[in-house]
């Protein structure tokens, strides 16, 4: 069975610091999607990889295949990136097993 | 910029009644998906559907759930008869090459 894991849980930051949220699985999979939850709950997809590095404005994200480990990083962080961040492992179907989220809080 | 919606937002319902959950997905994506997230916990995957059948279905998934899609635009997620515990965000989604896009979400209560 497929799990997936994320680290840390909570993460306050201070406006301008450099974030990473860590994500591991623990079988193959097709694709790593990270995704934003906004407190109203709508889901935003942020990247979908399935090798090395993708970055989109402020934001980056990796992969390690042999490692089944992937990275988010958030540089600058601003109050508006606060939401909850979310790793989600797609299989060979496509659907998507999600991991639990890590809370972002960015204060000003 | 196309994007996936859901109706109702919200929906409340009295134990034992069918709910009928519609989705309209991104009209040239050919796989869809729903998924449910109950208060404070993760989201999790429901069943998957493409070419109009379901390709792959999770336990939760049990013989009070069902999909369609009616008309070719309109995507449905029917609970026969709802419990306590199906209480929760329901989020359709449609995937292309590129990634899935989520719709807004139903929430559903049921009382």
């Amino acid at each position: 069975k497929n799990e997936v894991e994320q680290s840390p849980q909570n993460l306050t930051a201070q406006e301008g610091e450099f974030i990473t949220i860590n994500c591991s699985y623990s079988v193959g999979i097709s694709a790593l999607h990270w995704l934003q939850q906004h407190p109203g709950g709508g889901i935003v997809s942020l990247f979908m990889l399935s090798s090395g590095k993708k970055k989109h404005g402020r934001l980056i994200a990796t992969i390690n295949i042999q490692e089944k480990h992937s990275s988010l990083h958030i540089t600058a962080s601003h109050p508006r990136d606060s939401a909850v961040y979310i790793c989600a492992a797609a299989t060979g179907q496509g659907n998507l097993i999600f991991g639990k989220g890590t809370k972002l809080s960015v204060k000003p | 910029e196309p994007e996936v919606t859901q109706t109702p937002s919200h929906q409340v319902t009295q134990m034992g009644q069918e709910v009928i959950l519609r989705c309209v997905p991104i009209s040239n994506h050919l796989y869809f998906y729903w998924y449910r997230q109950i208060l404070g916990q993760k989201v999790e995957f429901l069943v998957s559907f493409y070419n109009n059948e379901i390709s792959e279905k999770s336990e939760i998934f049990d013989d009070q759930f069902s999909v369609e899609r009616p008309d070719g635009s309109n995507f449905t997620l029917k609970i026969r008869s709802t419990k306590l515990e199906d209480s929760a965000m329901y989020f359709c989604a449609s995937r292309e090459v590129w990634g899935q896009f989520f719709g807004p979400g139903t929430r559903l209560t049921v009382l």
